[in-house]
């Protein structure tokens, strides 16, 4: 099993701040990498596949990068909605998904 | 747009079996769904799929001997059916599904959820 795992596990920021995001793979997973957006009481919403390509209607501050075992996600300045937790996840093998990290308001 | 419509809330004892179901719409593409568990503070497990067009499945290795997916495609409807539940099954199910057109093979669609609490 290819284990990720994501660092910080809680971000303390305000709106406007950029906001990075790591996540780390046990063993490489290529390119086959998702990040995906969580907010209370609802279902996961893909941001990110492939590591750098935005999911449809994905406003253009999410960025993705990395390859292999290291990979980052980017908010380029963040607005209200951006609050909420996000989880990396990965298809190489059988389908993983990492720990999460909290972006929440300072 | 595809949308994909779980079944209500279940509260199960030690043991029993649960059953969750999830109708889609929308589809206009043959089409996998997969099931994704998430337990209180945990990170999400995925559980497996099937393929609505022949019925294939694919269980991970920690549940297989408990699960299983069955399709109704008349009703465009899936189900997932977990037994010899266990405390640590309770969770939030969640039917989701790949767009073939657009991210190729990660989860696009996602259900609502359905809650599934195993206690005595």
């Amino acid at each position: 099993e290819i284990v990720l795992t994501q660092s910080p596990v809680t971000l303390s920021l305000s709106p406007g701040e950029r906001a990075t995001l790591s996540c780390r793979a046990s063993q490489s997973v290529g390119s086959q990498l998702a990040w995906y957006q969580q907010k209370p009481g609802l279902a996961p919403r893909l941001l990110i596949y492939d590591v750098s390509n935005r999911a449809t209607d994905i406003p253009a501050r999410f960025s993705g990068s990395g390859s292999g075992t290291d990979f980052t996600l980017t908010i380029s300045s963040l607005e209200p909605e951006d609050f909420a937790v996000y989880y990396c996840q990965q298809r190489s093998i059988w389908p993983t998904f990492g720990g999460g990290t909290k972006v929440e308001i300072k | 747009q595809v949308q994909l419509v779980q079944s209500g809330a279940e509260v199960k004892k030690p043991g029993a079996s649960v059953r969750v179901s999830c109708t889609a719409s929308g589809y206009t593409f043959a089409y996998t769904i997969h099931w994704v568990r998430q337990a209180p503070g945990q990170r999400l497990e995925w559980m497996g799929w099937i393929n609505v067009g022949n019925g294939k499945t694919k269980y991970s290795g920690d549940l297989q001997d408990r699960v299983t997916f069955a399709t109704d495609t008349y009703a465009n409807t899936v189900s997932m059916k977990l037994s010899s539940l266990r405390s640590e099954d309770t969770a939030v199910y969640y039917c989701t599904g790949p767009d073939p057109i657009a991210s190729g093979n990660y989860f696009d669609f996602w259900g609502q959820g359905s809650l599934v609490i195993v206690s005595s």
